[in-house]
């Protein structure tokens, strides 16, 4: 089965910049979304076809591609960004959605 | 905007059908496609399916043998039903709008609604 691969935690200082891969083999051919999910609360859409940002959220995410991995970087990290980030994609025939397992991102 | 919650029960017996609904205001439920997503606690997301309005769905492999989901545009509801569930299906599941343009993403989210599968 097809699998999008997240590294489990990042650490950052307020103010830094952080970024989170998410590799696969089918995104070069489909287009990766990324949500955020603080505890408790449903995830929330960040980037929308590989760097696309969804109205309300903030000019600090962005997102970007390169062959079978794609970035979430968030500029001038702040406290509130402290949540779980999850990566999603299609499989190469664009059948059936995949997550990635999440990355924790600590703002220190 | 559009809202969409869950409902249905919160505990559900080994080897029973596990069925929720999700109730979709704010906008009509026509020309889209809805999904299932669910997460057992302090894990990750999981994909469960879609729907459209027409009826047309596609589902996990990993659980194509045991989900069925439908549409009742009437009521502006679609639905989940998950068969001979084990402690494996204790998870918090979601519904969720997809849009599709290419490439499907999910957006918004229901609140999200607890299923402990137990005896």
């Amino acid at each position: 089965s097809y699998e999008l691969t997240q590294p489990p935690s990042v650490s950052v200082s307020p103010g830094q910049t952080a970024r989170i891969t998410c590799s696969g083999d089918a995104l070069p051919k489909q287009y990766a979304y990324w949500y955020q999910q603080k505890p408790g609360q449903a995830p929330v859409l960040v980037i929308y076809k590989d760097s696309e940002r969804p109205s309300g959220i903030p000019e600090r995410f962005s997102g970007s591609s390169s062959g079978t991995t794609v970035t979430l970087t968030i500029s001038g990290v702040q406290a509130e960004d402290e949540a779980d980030y999850y990566c999603q994609s299609a499989d190469s025939s664009g059948t059936y959605e995949v997550f990635g397992g999440g990355t924790k991102l600590t703002v220190l | 905007q559009v809202q969409l919650q869950e409902s249905g029960p919160g505990l559900v017996k080994p080897s029973e059908t596990l069925s929720l609904t999700c109730t979709v205001s704010g906008g009509s439920i026509s020309s889209y496609y809805w999904s299932w997503i669910r997460q057992p606690a302090g894990k990750g997301l999981e994909w469960i399916g879609r729907i459209y309005t027409s009826g047309s769905t596609n589902y996990n492999p990993s659980l194509k043998s045991r989900v069925t989901m439908s549409v009742d545009t009437s009521k502006n509801q679609f639905s989940l039903k998950l068969s001979s569930v084990t402690a494996a299906d204790t998870a918090v599941y979601y519904c969720a709008r997809v849009t599709t343009d290419p490439g499907d993403w999910f957006d918004p989210w229901g609140q999200g609604t607890l299923v402990t599968v137990s005896s």
